[in-house]
């Protein structure tokens, strides 16, 4: 099913320090998930992916962690900056990339 | 990345009138390609699914009549929103994959089309 929203969750920050959003998916047999980055007007760009055999895998200055227990997932970026402000979108899906189910998605916005 | 290119990336029409939205993977074989529909501040809801040379997949509550999807070439696929509405006004978004291909199965995203409907 899709999930949608009126208000998107927001997460403000500071310049330089951590952030970490999460993301609680909804099927239990969903088995690849990719973490979005959208910025305004634009369409999604990937930013990590993992897959069920894995709890953590890290990219630059970004890493994602699941937890298949209570069906969790979270992004963590260091050192956030300016340009990370965008709406991120967490997507699962069954079969390794058959029809993504895209999560509510929650707004990230930098402080100076 | 894979680029997947989406034409054009915004259009306003007359209500009654049909709307064509093109969906073009670049650089690579695009066995599949979703649809996606996108209100303002909320989440990517998928529309249909549609495969190379077959019909495409609608979930359910899309109509089929009036969002037809054309995937005729591996590498281009359309969407054609028949007798558009005002409620039709909204972001679509195509993604792209090549599933079993080099790219494994990430999918690349066009950059979006805002369709306004007056």
């Amino acid at each position: 099913g899709e999930s949608v929203g009126l208000h998107l969750p927001t997460l403000s920050v500071q310049e330089g320090d951590n952030s970490i959003i999460n993301c609680a998916y909804s099927n239990s047999a969903s088995d690849y998930f990719i973490w979005y980055k959208q910025e305004s007007g634009k369409g999604p760009q990937f930013i990590i992916d993992i897959r069920s055999n894995m709890d953590k895998r890290q990219g630059q200055r970004v890493t994602v962690l699941l937890n298949k227990t209570v069906k969790h997932l979270s992004l963590q970026i260091a050192a956030t900056q300016p340009g990370d402000s965008a709406v991120y979108f967490c997507a699962e899906s069954r079969n390794y990339g058959q029809n993504f189910v895209f999560g509510p998605g929650t707004r990230l916005s930098v402080l100076p | 990345g894979a680029v997947v290119s989406q034409h054009p990336s915004w259009v306003i029409c007359k209500s009654g009138t049909s709307v064509k939205i093109e969906c073009r993977s670049l650089d690579f074989q695009a066995t599949t390609m979703f649809w996606y529909r996108q209100f303002p501040k909320q989440s990517l809801m998928l529309m249909a699914t549609s495969n190379e040379g077959s019909k495409a997949t609608y979930e359910q509550g899309v109509e089929k009549d009036k969002f037809l999807i054309n995937h005729a070439s591996l590498t281009l696929s359309t969407l054609t929103v028949t007798s558009a509405h005002p409620e039709d006004s909204s972001f679509y978004i195509c993604s792209a994959s090549d599933y079993g291909g080099s790219l494994n199965t990430e999918a690349f995203f066009g950059q979006g089309t805002r369709l306004t409907v007056v």
